[in-house]
């Protein structure tokens, strides 16, 4: 069955950066886009960027273009989401999150890992 | 940006009820919506996706609707495990979400 599971949470100081990993397995992890979204608290879901598991190809949300980098390492089935300069409305869970479609984006989310909280203070 | 609002807030209703949950979008967005299901301290669980279509092993209970900027999603007899926040998902362009509908115990 599709798994998706996080790194463990991470208590940052402004400023720092922070890198999440997603290790998916019980699919062909080339074969789908894996996404990032992240939820601070009693916020709604926002949508981050994506990479393109096959190819590496990536796309971020302009909120966050210049500040994310979101990597994947195809031997270890597992996908990167490194976030720059945080300050403190950083501070949220953070999923990653596979696309159904087929080496293309459709933009919705058909499985989800388990989450990682990032805390952000000073 | 694509907004979408989702209404009510919070909805309380008894196990056995027909629920309704509306989402506007700010423009169109053709079929391109998904409903999801979260649960405190969980990831969310995709329910429906271009609006109308069921995921595989979600209950029948479950169902969408709508076009263009208005959406609906309906649990037809709500169950004890229906008891959640619900998100509207627009995917026309990029991706945003609605601000959830919390479904209570009445």
């Amino acid at each position: 069955q599709v798994q998706l599971v996080q790194s463990g949470a991470e208590v940052k100081k402004p400023e720092a950066s922070v890198k999440v990993s997603c290790k998916a397995s019980g699919y062909t992890f080339t074969d789908h886009v894996m996404h990032w979204v992240r939820q601070a608290p009693g916020q709604r879901l926002e949508w981050m960027g994506w990479i393109n598991a096959g190819n590496g190809n990536t796309k971020y949300s302009q909120k966050f273009q210049g500040r994310i980098t979101i990597t994947k390492d195809r031997s270890a089935s597992t996908a990167y989401m490194e976030l720059r300069s945080l300050r403190s409305e950083d501070t949220a869970v953070y999923f990653c999150a596979r696309d159904p479609g087929y080496s293309s984006s459709w933009y919705y989310f058909d499985y989800w890992g388990q989450g990682t909280l990032v805390s952000v203070s000073s | 940006d694509i907004q979408m609002t989702q209404s009510p807030s919070t909805l309380s209703a008894s196990v056995g009820d027909r629920v309704t949950i509306t989402c506007r979008a700010s423009q169109s967005i053709n079929n391109w919506l998904a409903w999801y299901q979260q649960k405190p301290g969980k990831a969310p669980k995709l329910l429906i996706y271009m609006a109308s279509s069921l995921e595989s092993g979600v209950p029948s209970r479950f169902s969408g609707s709508g076009s263009g900027t208005e959406f609906t999603l309906t649990i037809s007899s709500l169950q004890p495990d229906d008891f959640a926040t619900y998100y509207c998902q627009q995917y026309n362009i990029y991706s945003t979400f609605g601000q959830g509908t919390k479904v209570e115990i009445k």
